[in-house]
């Protein structure tokens, strides 16, 4: 079966919270991870990465941990807003570069005005 | 925009079917990948060609084949349907062969429903 998979199927937030998504995944080589998002009738995009030489990752309003210790991810979206609201997934690539990209679940965020 | 082209959009179809499925990469973009999402089962990896090869196989049934054409179109056939395979069908592009970047641009889907 898959090896990443996500801590909660849906995660509800005030506008202006901060949110957070977790992932664990359990193949210890696993070198890369990315989150995704994907909004209502739409493809997942790209919304940030990780290599697992870091711990952690931000971007713009999010910031990306990676535990290697216990093999978790998470995704914390600062000043969460409407449009934010989306399902999230993390993925995962083994190393040696594989073409293989394995999802997890995903999360459903649903933002509250 | 992603820039990855898929058609049709939706799709409704009858059990013991055949459908094709096609996708049109991103300009410049060598590698297709394809994925199936269903509600029980997130977004699996199907299959992956690079510049017309076949370069990466993953949980894709014996009843699907794909192809990637010279122009690098690609396109995925499911045939003899059946109700499970009623999913959003992805196609993604990329421009290398090996997903070390994390630059996967996917399509809007194909919705494919099986009565």
């Amino acid at each position: 079966g898959e090896s990443v998979g996500l801590h909660l199927p849906t995660l509800s937030v005030q506008e202006g919270d901060n949110s957070i998504i977790n992932c664990a995944y359990s193949n210890s080589a696993s070198d890369y991870f990315i989150w995704y998002k994907q909004e209502s009738g739409k493809g997942p995009q790209f919304i940030i990465d990780i290599r697992s030489n870091m711990d952690k990752r931000q971007g713009q309003r999010v910031t990306v941990l990676l535990n290697k210790t216990v093999k978790h991810l998470s995704l914390q979206i600062a000043a969460t807003q409407p449009g934010d609201s989306a399902v999230y997934f993390c993925a995962e690539i083994k190393g040696g570069g594989s073409e293989k990209l394995v999802f997890g679940k995903g999360t459903k965020l649903t933002v509250n005005p | 925009d992603s820039g990855v082209t898929q058609t049709p959009k939706h799709l409704i179809t009858a059990t013991g079917q055949r459908v094709t499925l096609r996708c049109s990469p991103r300009s410049g973009d060598l590698s297709v990948y394809w994925y199936q999402q269903s509600l029980d089962q997130g977004l699996q990896f199907l299959i992956q060609y690079y510049n017309g090869e076949e370069r990466a196989k993953g949980n894709i049934l014996e009843r699907f084949s794909a192809q990637q054409f010279p122009d690098l179109h690609s396109e995925l056939n499911l045939s003899s349907l059946e109700l499970g395979d009623s999913a959003l069908y992805f196609c993604a592009s990329s421009v290398g062969g090996r997903l070390n970047t994390g630059e996967l641009f996917f399509g809007e889907g194909s919705r494919l429903t099986v009565l």
